[in-house]
C-alpha cells in the first residue's frame, strides 16, 4: 500500500518557538492532505484540510496563524505551530489522499507526531 | 454536519472469541463511506475494513466483517478468532463521497472503543 512519512515522530520544545512537521507520500501523489490533533485517549480532530497550491481550509476553531500549513508539491505537506503553549502539546497525525482517482476513497495516514511544549 | 457514536468505550475478548464493536451514525448524505480504523499502540492509523453506502452487501476481510443497516445508520465491526494482536482503540469514521461538495474525503471519526484481547 502507499505510504505516507511524518517527521519528526516526536518533539519537545520550548514555549514560544515554532516547530514544523513534515509529512510526505512516499510513493504517490496527493492533491490533497489533511492534519488531525488527537489528545490522549480521544479521537481525531480534523484540523485542516490542505490542497496542492492552494491555501488550507482550516475547521472552525483552530486558529490558523498559529497552525501553518503549507502545501507546495505534491509529495509534501508541512503544518508549523507557532509561539507554541503547554496546551499545544498533542499528537498530530497526517493523512493523504491519492492524486487523480476521485472514487479512491483510502486515506493514508503516516505514523504521527507527539508534540511536548515545555 | 455528520456525526459518529461509539457507545462502548472498552471492551475486552478472549483470545480465539468473537467480539462486536457498535458505532452508529447521523447523516444527510446519500452517498458516503463508513471505515473502520484500528489505532495499536505505535499510534499508526490502519485501515481494517470499508463499506460504500450504496452497497447493500456487508463487506468483509478476512476475520473482520461488518453488519451495515443503512436505514437504522448503524455499522459495527464483528472480529473473529480474536487475536493478541487485535488489541488496539477502533475507530468507526464516516466520509462523504466525491461529488459531494465541500468536505469531501474528509474522515469523521468517532471517539473510539479500546479493545483488549484477553489470552
Amino acid at each position: 500500500g502507499a505510504v505516507v512519512s511524518q517527521h519528526p515522530s516526536w518533539v519537545i520544545c520550548k514555549s514560544g518557538t515554532s516547530v514544523k512537521i513534515e509529512c510526505r507520500s512516499l510513493d504517490f501523489q496527493a492533491t490533497t492532505m489533511f492534519w488531525y490533533r488527537q489528545f490522549p485517549k480521544q479521537s481525531l480532530m480534523l484540523m485542516a484540510t490542505s490542497n496542492e497550491g492552494s491555501k488550507a481550509t482550516y475547521e472552525q476553531g483552530v486558529e490558523k496563524d498559529k497552525f501553518l500549513i503549507n502545501h507546495a508539491s505534491l509529495t509534501l505537506s508541512t503544518l508549523t505551530v507557532t509561539s507554541a503553549h503547554p496546551e499545544d502539546s498533542s499528537f498530530y497525525i497526517c493523512s493523504a489522499r491519492e492524486q487523480g482517482r476521485l472514487t479512491n476513497t483510502e486515506a493514508f495516514f503516516g505514523q504521527g507526531t507527539r508534540l511536548t511544549v515545555v | 454536519a455528520q456525526t459518529v457514536t461509539q457507545s462502548q468505550p472498552e471492551m475486552s475478548v478472549q483470545e480465539a472469541e468473537t467480539v462486536t464493536l457498535s458505532c452508529t451514525y447521523d447523516t444527510s448524505e446519500n452517498n458516503y463511506y463508513l471505515f473502520w480504523y484500528k489505532q495499536p499502540p505505535s499510534r499508526q492509523m490502519i485501515l481494517v475494513i470499508r463499506q460504500e453506502a450504496y452497497k447493500q452487501q456487508n463487506a468483509t476481510e478476512n476475520r473482520f466483517s461488518v453488519n451495515f443497516q443503512k436505514a437504522a445508520k448503524s455499522f459495527s465491526l464483528k472480529i473473529s478468532d480474536s487475536q493478541l494482536g487485535d488489541t488496539a482503540m477502533y475507530f468507526c469514521a464516516f466520509m462523504k463521497g466525491p461529488y459531494s461538495g465541500a468536505g469531501s474525503y474528509q474522515l469523521t471519526f468517532g471517539k473510539g472503543t479500546k479493545l483488549s484481547v484477553i489470552p
